[in-house]
């Protein structure tokens, strides 16, 4: 069964980069008929996508974070990461790392959310 | 400002069938298929329904999904008190090239 948990940092500064990790478990991340992605969700509100990256390394970002996203792979660790930089209030949010499925088109596996609060 | 457009929230009685909207364009529904995701309170988002109207393993046939151009539905028939939570729509967007999700419509049973 294949398992997504979320790490980092619960609290995160204005202006600071947010670091979240996903580790993988009961699969791999460089199968090649899936893409894994971010997701969030600030409190009371509706879910938006932050972008996604295939084994190969390629990426898709939400444009309206583009500027401020990195998102990677680590093969080794069968993890991958989200950085976001110059963070504010407006991105506090669970974050949710998922799995997708390239030939159904679907998000199938979550991790359980973390919540991230920007705030001095 | 959601790209998919759901109603905020529904309703209905144990054992009624309640439909949720979700309506699109183009380059979302009008070309790829539509997910549909349950959301417990407290909890991370279930996939329920995959390319347009079919079930996950375990998931009961409770729910349906069907789209026609530019929106699809889900339906909850012999609705529970277990249902009560949110629903979330979502489809891959090729002019966006990312994932698009409704704004999440909140299911009540009274």
């Amino acid at each position: 069964q294949l398992q997504l948990q979320e790490s980092g940092p619960g609290l995160v500064k204005p202006s600071e980069t947010l670091s979240l990790t996903c580790t993988v478990s009961g699969g791999s991340i460089s199968s090649a008929n899936s893409y894994w992605g971010w997701i969030r969700q600030p409190p009371g509100k509706g879910l938006e996508w932050i972008g996604s990256i295939f084994h190969s390394g390629s990426t898709y970002y939400n444009p309206s974070l583009k500027s401020r996203l990195t998102i990677s792979l680590d093969t080794s660790k069968n993890q991958f990461s989200l950085k976001l930089s110059s963070v504010t209030a407006a991105d506090t949010a669970v974050y949710y790392c998922a799995r997708s499925i390239v030939v159904i088109e679907s998000i199938d596996y979550w991790g359980q959310g973390t919540l991230v609060t920007v705030s001095s | 400002h959601s790209v998919l457009t759901q109603p905020p929230s529904a309703s209905g009685t144990p054992g009624q069938r309640v439909t949720i909207s979700c309506s699109g364009s183009s380059s979302n529904i009008g070309s790829d298929t539509v997910n549909w995701f349950q959301q417990l309170p407290g909890t991370a988002p279930k996939l329920l329904i995959y390319s347009n109207n079919q079930r996950p393993s375990g998931v009961p046939d409770r729910f349906s999904g069907s789209n026609s151009g530019t929106s699809a539905s889900l339906a909850i028939s012999g609705l529970q008190s277990e249902d009560e939570g949110d629903y979330h729509c979502a489809v891959w967007d090729d002019s966006l090239n990312g994932w698009v999700f409704g704004g999440g419509t909140k299911l009540t049973v009274l």
